[in-house]
């Protein structure tokens, strides 16, 4: 089944403890970005990726790094949490086309950082 | 970046048709319009996307008049089950696409 993965679902932390979001997916997609949604801001986009070892800034990158050593997986790095990072952080992939902007959506992961 | 302006809110009943309309006065000549869906904790999904003139999948119609500043996504016959948040996305790739707050679509029975 084509999807987007993510784990885990559901993450408690405390400030300061690295973590790490994993994403994957089995499409073969070029591009994989990084949302975050919060209540009344929609989803915003932290960091994306238009293929292996090309990352770049969204809107909303302050506190968060990526890395994509590999085309299928796109983890989201908080490297010092705090509590203002909690959120729902959704990943997401397409193939890069200039005429079809399909993009396929992980589960979320819903973080709380305490 | 095209900004994108559509109701916070709708409410509907089972088996009527629902037309959402988001408008985007400064849309650029490349630009595609493509709607999202989204239930409660879970990831948008892609509805339809169009450039011009109507479009017709499935799931929905979406209709776009000739100057493009406006589009409507239409739902025939909606069931409980479409209650979710819809999206309108305009640019030529997700690096210029927002999302903005959506439109809450509420059915009711």
């Amino acid at each position: 089944e084509a999807q987007v993965t993510q784990n885990p679902r559901y993450l408690i932390t405390v400030t300061g403890k690295k973590l790490t979001v994993t994403c994957s997916q089995n499409m073969n997609h070029e591009y994989m970005s990084w949302y975050r949604q919060d209540p009344g801001l929609g989803l915003r986009q932290i960091y994306y990726s238009m293929n292996v070892e090309v990352t770049d800034k969204g809107d909303v990158p302050e506190g968060y790094k990526v890395s994509r050593k590999e085309k299928r997986n796109f983890p989201l790095i908080l490297e010092s949490p705090s509590p203002n990072q909690t959120s729902l952080y959704f990943c997401a992939s397409r193939l890069i086309s200039r005429t079809y902007n399909e993009q396929f959506f992980g589960p979320g992961t819903r973080l709380t950082v305490l | 970046l095209a900004k994108t302006t559509q109701p916070i809110s709708m409410d509907s009943y089972e088996g009527q048709e629902v037309n959402i309309t988001c408008s985007h006065n400064n849309i650029a000549t490349n630009d595609y319009i493509t709607w999202y869906q989204q239930f409660p904790s879970q990831g948008p999904r892609f509805i339809i996307q169009g450039y011009k003139t109507k479009v017709t999948n499935e799931v929905a119609s979406l209709f776009i008049p000739a100057d493009r500043k406006s589009s409507t996504l239409s739902l025939p016959r909606v069931s409980l089950s479409d209650t979710a948040v819809y999206y309108c996305l305009v640019g030529i790739n997700n690096n210029d696409m927002r999302f903005g707050a959506g439109t809450r679509l509420t059915v009711k029975p």
